[in-house]
């Protein structure tokens, strides 16, 4: 399997509930970053999270990392319609500094589809 | 904020010819910029790691002289898709490194290619 896997791959929700999304990566890592991507158009950072961080938020926004399970999860809290849009997970090669050289590896992605 | 513009965002065009994607950073200098490629409702793949000023840097299985990178200046990067086939067809997506060492990377907006 692949670096970065993300569950569900589809979700589909109301407007107002939460939506979880779980990512899960194999290697070790610096930091772990999260994107939003609308249909056929380019990504949008949401938040990255460092390796000694264990949950961070941003807005409605929260994600938290256990290194120990390799694992990562974004809620979406009060979601919109205008959440709607692939959410991926992403993991980058670092050097000894914890700079990033900007190669990212994608996990598979969830469809969000939260329905007004 | 900083800005990654592609051009064309669509293009079309016939077997066998070729096609060049242009991939710019606006208002920062980009030393390295990477090209992803992206199939409908699939991940982002990594296809290759552009230098300013070297040759670039391609993942496994990705055909150098099929998908030529040019980095002649340090805010624009070129892929070039050479004697093009209907399988190429797909989004493809540039994202730009601002600075030797920073941790921010942008992303383009992306380039859908039809090859007819």
């Amino acid at each position: 399997s692949q670096q970065g896997e993300e569950d569900p791959q589809a979700l589909s929700i109301q407007e107002g509930e939460n939506a979880t999304m779980n990512c899960s990566y194999k290697t070790s890592i610096n930091n772990l970053q999260w994107y939003r991507q609308n249909s056929g158009r380019g990504l949008v950072h949401l938040i990255l999270i460092r390796s000694n961080e264990r949950e961070k938020h941003s807005g409605r926004l929260r994600v938290t990392l256990d290194t120990s399970k390799k694992s990562s999860s974004l809620l979406i809290t009060a979601s919109r319609a205008a959440d709607t849009a692939s959410y991926f997970c992403a993991t980058g090669k670092f050097n000894a500094g914890g700079t990033s050289y900007g190669k990212l590896t994608f996990g598979q992605g969830t469809i969000l589809t939260v329905h007004p | 904020g900083a800005v990654v513009s592609q051009h064309p965002s669509r293009v079309i065009c016939k077997s066998g010819t070729s096609v060049k994607i242009e991939c710019r950073s606006l208002d920062f200098q980009a030393t390295t910029m990477f090209w992803y490629r992206q199939f409908p409702k699939k991940s982002l793949m990594l296809m290759a790691t552009s230098n300013e000023g070297s040759k670039a840097t391609y993942e496994q299985g990705v055909e150098k002289d099929k998908f030529l990178i040019n980095h002649a200046s340090l805010t624009l990067s070129t892929l070039t898709v050479t004697s093009a086939h209907p399988e190429d067809s797909s989004f493809y997506i540039c994202s730009a490194r601002q600075g030797a060492a920073g941790n921010t990377i942008y992303f383009g907006e992306g380039s859908w290619l039809t090859v007819v």
